[in-house]
């Protein structure tokens, strides 16, 4: 199994620009989330989607849009990319339940420049 | 919304000796509480959890209190060894009867140096 896939695993922007990160996951699980990692912030979230058609925002949503296409993606956009948003991004699924164990994917390590 | 604070945020130890670190969580509702560790440039991964039915839990050097009343949780480490140097990261979630349902919330993450 893949589990948790994000693409892509590097990027350098342009202030302005926007971008989608990709996220999938092969594990049937109904819960996705994006989190930003900062040196010295931990796992700050932005999104999740509990379940298939829902979102709502986590700590650190501003600047930030997403969409649950179906039961496997979670995507992420920035649409008019800033400084501040450079950081390493995480992916990460989970089934809410008897094992709610959350898996990640391996990261987008994202510039703004 | 829930808020869950970790401490300390970075921890030297000598190889052999023991690790803690403590967190504490807002939300009296949550009822599940993971570790997860994270090796440099690597991604996080589940290294043990506990549900709020319980007050510990064991696995072979890594053990997970809950203190339910006091609403915090702590990870042990006993005979740290050079391999468990790495960010430790706490987590929280609460049940489907909340609004927060689903909502996985970390704390800031605990720097753990383990020296020879």
């Amino acid at each position: 199994n893949a589990g948790v896939t994000q693409t892509p695993k590097f990027q350098v922007l342009k202030t302005g620009q926007s971008m989608t990160l990709q996220c999938a996951q092969d594990m049937n699980h109904n819960s996705m989330y994006w989190y930003r990692q900062d040196p010295g912030m931990g796992l700050r979230l932005i999104y999740y989607s509990a379940s298939e058609g829902t979102t709502d925002k986590g700590e650190v949503p501003n600047g930030y849009n997403v969409s649950r296409l179906n039961k496997r993606e979670f995507s992420l956009r920035l649409e008019s990319a800033a400084p501040s948003q450079t950081s390493v991004y995480f992916c990460a699924s989970s089934e809410l339940g008897t094992n709610t164990e959350a898996f990640f994917g391996q990261g987008t390590r994202l510039t703004v420049v | 919304g829930e808020n869950v604070e970790q401490h300390p945020s970075t921890l030297s130890v000598q190889e052999g000796d023991s690790a803690v670190i403590k967190c504490t969580y807002s939300d009296s509702a949550s009822n599940y509480f993971p570790w997860y560790k994270q090796e440099l440039g690597k991604r996080p991964q589940l290294i043990i959890d506990i549900r709020s039915n319980v007050g510990e839990k064991k696995d072979q050097r890594i053990a997970v209190t809950l203190n339910k009343t006091a609403k915090h949780f702590s990870l042990h480490i006993t005979e740290t060894q050079p391999e468990d140097s790495a960010v430790y990261f706490c987590a929280a979630i609460s049940p489907e009867t909340t609004d927060s349902w689903g909502k996985l919330q970390f704390g800031a993450g605990t720097q753990v140096v383990v020296t020879p």
